[in-house]
């Protein structure tokens, strides 16, 4: 079983939209948790940290749900230059490995 | 400021020849990690270097895999003999505290 588990989609919206992926986690002992864009061949990004009590940072917001066990990132308002893939990732054990999901593909078209 | 860097951006060689990888990470940043990417996959960790000091390499594959750090500065990942599960991107990230920040990768083909 993975330990971060992601859609790998593509969602595909059109600019002005409002998208929203989830991400779930299968070690409840995972302290951090992040969402990192990685544009094609490129390195991945840190977007945003997910914090309990859920973070906005411009069109972006981050929830964290540890009952349930997942995260999500809603994009507000989506421009072209948001389309990459999305990657989720949580933060777990004595070393604080990080866990990468496979990632989310968005396409954001005209 | 200067980001991590990783040398080469891409490496094609044959089976059961060497590669060795080196990263730079940022100035000051005592954790370096090294994951890698495969086709289709997530990106997985290797190792994790404190200064020059080994923390956790859980994640190196096997034995054909050599992480070093000396001086604790960049460090380079060897691999030999490359067998061809070894192609991926290979990336290296630093931090000094909890979000880890990823250098370009290195392509490695192994043919």
């Amino acid at each position: 079983r993975k330990e971060v588990e992601q859609d790998p989609g593509p969602f595909n919206v059109p600019e002005g939209a409002t998208v929203a992926f989830n991400c779930t986690y299968s070690n409840s002992a995972s302290q951090s948790f992040f969402w990192y864009r990685q544009d094609c061949r490129k390195e991945p990004k840190l977007l945003m940290s997910v914090y309990s009590s859920g973070n906005e940072d411009g069109r972006f917001t981050a929830q964290l749900n540890r009952a349930s066990q997942y995260i999500s990132l809603l994009i507000r308002d989506s421009k072209l230059s948001d389309s990459a893939t999305y990657l989720c990732v949580a933060q777990a054990g004595n070393f604080n490995k990080f866990y990468f999901g496979s990632g989310t593909k968005l396409n954001v078209k005209p | 400021e200067a980001g991590v860097t990783q040398f080469p951006s891409h490496s094609v060689i044959e089976k059961g020849q060497t590669v060795t990888l080196r990263c730079d990470p940022i100035s000051g940043h005592d954790n370096l990690y090294w994951y890698r990417r495969v086709m289709g996959k997530e990106i997985k960790f290797l190792l994790h270097f404190v200064k020059e000091s080994k923390q956790d390499e859980s994640g190196m594959p096997n034995n054909r895999f050599l992480a070093e750090r000396t001086g604790g500065t960049y460090s380079t990942l060897k691999v030999q003999p490359a067998e061809l599960e070894d192609s991926g991107v290979y990336f290296c990230a630093s931090s000094l505290g909890t979000a880890r920040f990823f250098g370009p990768g290195t392509r490695l083909t192994v043919l």
